[in-house]
């Protein structure tokens, strides 16, 4: 069965200082994994995907996130952050030909003036 | 614009009221869902559905009953509400079956039940 864990529930850090979530996946086949956006009271957005090919992935707003297989990691990493990343950052995982998204539990991040 | 849209975007209703919630997408996507988010974030899905048909049904009380009139709508109808399904529901789309393009959200729906 697949899973997601995001090991930081919260992360504060500076403006212009970068930041990098953690997300782990378990899965005993391939899979294709996300980065999600939530600003606060709006829906989901898609940051980034990872479906093959190079391991990293760039996204929206200066978001970027490399695929380690080894590892089964998929960290959300910005080298600047600004005031307005602040924002719930979810990763999801499904298995390929699957058509269910499993989300980890979130991180919240914070950047601070 | 095109996009998945929700209504209504807040529901306060009272213990034992049924209520609905609406979810309509205009980016000819095949798939359609519910999503669940509680008070702490968590997100999990409801229910899938491809074409106007049942995929996912995931362990959710029979008081939820969702409706799929045509592929472009989604409509969460809920029974005799109680206290613990207050949360945020999310409508989502995608463009078929397989997840590889992503999921698009509505804006979503913060029930409250008092």
């Amino acid at each position: 069965a697949q899973s997601v864990t995001q090991l930081d529930s919260q992360v504060p850090v500076f403006e212009e200082a970068p930041v990098e979530l953690r997300c782990n996946y378990s899965s005993s086949v391939s899979v294709y994994l996300f980065w999600y956006v939530q600003y606060p009271n709006q829906g989901l957005q898609l940051l980034l995907k990872y479906l093959s090919g190079s391991t990293l992935v760039k996204g929206i707003n200066g978001f970027e996130a490399e695929f380690n297989k080894s590892q089964t990691s998929f960290h959300l990493r910005k080298p600047s952050v600004h005031i307005s990343d602040t924002a719930e950052y979810f990763c999801a995982v499904t298995e390929t030909g699957a058509n269910n998204l499993f989300f980890g539990t979130g991180t919240r991040l914070t950047v601070i003036p | 614009d095109t996009a998945v849209s929700q209504t209504p975007k807040y529901l306060v209703t009272q213990m034992g009221n049924d209520k609905s919630i609406k979810c309509e997408q205009n980016l000819g996507h095949d798939t359609m869902y519910w999503y669940k988010q509680d008070s702490k974030k968590f997100l999990k899905i409801m229910f899938s559905y491809n074409n106007k048909e049942l995929i996912i049904n995931e362990t959710v009380p029979n008081r939820f009953s969702p409706k799929s009139p045509d592929k472009a709508h989604l409509n969460l109808h809920i029974n005799s509400l109680e206290l613990g399904d207050s949360a945020v529901y999310f409508c989502a789309s995608s463009q078929d079956l397989n997840s590889n393009y992503g999921y698009t959200f509505g804006s979503g729906t913060r029930l409250t039940v008092v």
